[in-house]
């Protein structure tokens, strides 16, 4: 399958902080991306729709002042979670569309917010 | 509601076991599903998809019921190795709508 990779894997910083996350589709164009968000024991939410050279689509209670979506090419996006607070600690992960509605994700990134 | 809803488990099996166990979807315009596995603080992987008709891949046999919006693996024979989360999820459009999981614990 396709290769998404993230960075960083993992993330500590003080609350008020701004954190940058990576996503690259490394064997494919992406010209979708989406980011999920999982806390402890919980299922993976969607938190924003991704299109390379548009605007990013959030999903309903996603603050997208907050959790800042950027697709400037056809295999990055990232997002810049800004203002970080302890509640915004989790695991993020994104995922990129290959062929017809088939994602593949990243590894994840686990933010912890001090 | 939430749109994917699953039993959390925790399902406990020796290994050689059958465990089997399902979920059910709210959205009936959903048009299909997937078993994922995701094993601890790692991202999901594709196990297989839900036909109606069921479907086999190895071990593992996938059921999809649309009048009753439910949807069931089942792991036979089952490895040390099984010991995951198997999340559901439902597609719709682009869109995948995740449950939250069921754990899977195979002992020796």
């Amino acid at each position: 399958g396709a290769v998404v990779s993230q960075h960083p894997s993992r993330v500590i910083c003080k609350s008020g902080t701004s954190v940058k996350i990576e996503c690259r589709s490394l064997d494919f164009q992406a010209t979708t991306m989406f980011w999920y968000r999982q806390f402890p024991k919980q299922s993976l939410m969607l938190m924003a729709t991704s299109n390379e050279g548009s605007k990013a689509t959030y999903e309903q209670g996603v603050e997208k002042d907050k959790f800042l979506i950027n697709h400037a090419s056809l295999t990055l996006s990232t997002l810049t979670v800004t203002s970080a607070h302890p509640e915004d600690s989790s695991f993020y992960i994104c995922s990129g569309l290959a062929g017809p509605n088939e994602q593949f994700f990243g590894p994840g990134t686990r933010l912890t917010v001090l | 509601r939430k749109e994917v809803e699953q039993d959390p488990g925790p399902f406990n099996v020796p290994e050689g076991a059958t465990v089997a166990f399902n979920c059910t979807y709210s959205n009936s315009a959903s048009q299909s599903f997937f078993w994922y596995r995701q094993d601890c603080r790692k991202e999901p992987k594709l196990l297989m998809s839900v036909y109606s008709s069921g479907n086999e891949d190895g071990r593992f046999t996938a059921q999809l019921n649309r009048a009753s919006q439910y949807i069931s693996l089942l792991i036979r024979d089952s490895k040390l190795s099984d010991s995951a989360t198997y999340l559901c999820v439902a597609r719709n459009d682009y869109k995948l709508s995740f449950g939250a999981g069921t754990t899977v614990t195979v002992r020796a």
